[in-house]
């Protein structure tokens, strides 16, 4: 079975310049997850979606900072415009029925370089 | 999970022999903790989970042990073997309106 894909696996890019990370969930599953992972931090919950709704995007850092997921299938992480400090690895996850007390499946994520 | 800072704690094991990782949480409320194995350039993969109901859950050659009492989880891998090598994390919500928390993980190593 597929497991939840995300595109592209690395970018990089210079900062400045817009960057859209792409995920597509486990079929069937009703939650999305972004989350950022960095040496300093860990991994942090950047916004999820239920039923394609944004429902907390309190972990998103700044307003360059957006998400959208137009259908089940597909959902975009967006920064515009990219910095330094936004350099990081970004997973996308996804799990069926209560979105924090089932386990969530991961992505192999994208590895984000901003120069 | 715990902040334990930059430096991942690192646990060095014999291949055949049996690991045990550890998670301390500090929330009395957490009533659902997973474990997730992280390989390097791959994202977290799901283990195991226990809900706060239950002290012991097993699956293929892991254990998860709760102990509400001194808030402590840990994960047992039974044989360890190469392929377990990876960064171990414990996840925990504390309690129905919140989400998942990550620990900053712990490596294991398997030597042979």
């Amino acid at each position: 079975d597929a497991g939840v894909i995300q595109s592209p696996r690395h970018e990089v890019t210079e900062m400045g310049q817009e960057v859209t990370l792409r995920c597509k969930p486990i079929s069937g599953h009703n939650s999305l997850f972004w989350y950022r992972q960095t040496m300093m931090r860990g991994l942090e919950l950047l916004i999820y979606f239920n039923n394609n709704v944004p429902i907390d995007d309190s972990g998103m850092p700044e307003d360059r900072f957006s998400a959208k997921m137009p259908n089940a299938s597909f959902s975009t992480l967006k920064i515009q415009p990219s910095e330094p400090r936004d350099s990081a690895v970004y997973f996308c996850a996804s799990t069926l029925g209560d979105p924090f007390y089932q386990p969530q499946h991961f992505g192999d994520g994208t590895r984000l370089s901003i120069l | 999970g715990e902040s334990v800072g930059l430096h991942l704690p690192t646990l060095s094991v014999q291949e055949g022999d049996n690991s045990i990782i550890n998670c301390a949480y500090s929330n009395s409320a957490s009533d659902y903790f997973i474990w997730y194995k992280q390989e390097s350039g791959k994202g977290p993969q799901f283990i195991i989970d226990i809900r706060s109901n239950m002290d012991k859950r097993q699956g293929q050659r892991v254990t998860v042990l709760l102990n509400k009492t001194v808030k402590h989880l840990s994960l047992q891998i039974a044989a360890t073997q190469p392929g377990d090598s990876a960064v171990y994390f414990c996840a925990e919500r504390a309690g129905t309106a919140s989400k998942l928390t990550f620990g900053t993980g712990t490596r294991l190593q398997v030597t042979l």
